[in-house]
């Protein structure tokens, strides 16, 4: 069935970078937009943007421009979220999630990946 | 671009019936009927419940329904059974490439 598995769990200092992955199956990567989604410990939902999988374009929301980049290798029908400069309030679960073109509905959720800034 | 408005917590007994709000603006909410809403156990990756404001993926219960007015779109979950419990999120498609989430609203099932 149609799957994202997502990297596992981060642990790292402040100042530094981390890349989370996004490894899709069962379904053609290039005819779904892959979105990012933040959620703080105890917080709720903030989109922190999206990829067009057949151009490579990404969008960003308010807020996470600048430190965070998304990426694919469709080779390997994967997505990558890159956050550098890391700072502790960036210390959340990171899910990748499908979107449906005509509906702007996140179909498929990966499992989260925990990222934790912590000195 | 603000965040949608939900109440932070909703709550009602099995059987019964409970509403949740989601606020916007005539930029997003009011502008487009991409109001999707999801649901959150603790632990767990969201589940989309309802997309284009009213429409309910395969597998998912009649006992939730969408709909909108204006610039507020409403989930309501009837014949509420305990696993109803959970969070759930609203989100709207905002023009110019861009999404928005609710805040949030707790379900209880007492």
């Amino acid at each position: 069935q149609v799957q994202l598995v997502q990297s596992g769990s981060e642990l790292k200092k402040p100042g530094a970078s981390v890349k989370v992955s996004c490894k899709t199956s069962a379904y053609t990567f290039t005819h779904y937009a892959m979105n990012w989604v933040r959620q703080a410990p105890g917080q709720g939902l903030e989109w922190v943007g999206w990829i067009n999988t057949n151009t490579g374009n990404p969008t960003y929301a308010q807020g996470f421009t600048g430190r965070f980049v998304l990426s694919l290798d469709t080779s390997v029908s994967t997505a990558y979220l890159q956050i550098s400069s890391l700072e502790a309030e960036d210390t959340a679960v990171y899910y990748c999630a499908r979107i449906t073109a005509v509906a702007y509905a996140f179909d498929i959720w990966g499992q989260g990946t925990m990222v934790t800034v912590s000195s | 671009q603000s965040a949608l408005t939900q109440p932070p917590s909703a709550s009602g007994s099995p059987g019964q019936s409970v509403t949740i709000s989601c606020t916007g603006t005539s930029s997003d909410v009011g502008n487009y009927n991409y109001v999707s809403w999801y649901q959150q156990h603790p632990g767990k990756a969201p589940k989309l419940i309802i997309y284009e404001v009213r429409k309910r993926p395969s597998g998912v219960p009649d006992r939730f329904s969408g709909s909108k007015s204006g610039n507020t779109a409403s989930l309501t979950v009837s014949g509420l059974q305990a696993e109803d419990e959970a969070d759930y999120y609203c989100s709207s498609y905002g023009g110019s490439n861009n999404l928005l989430f609710g805040g949030g609203t707790k379900l209880t099932v007492l």
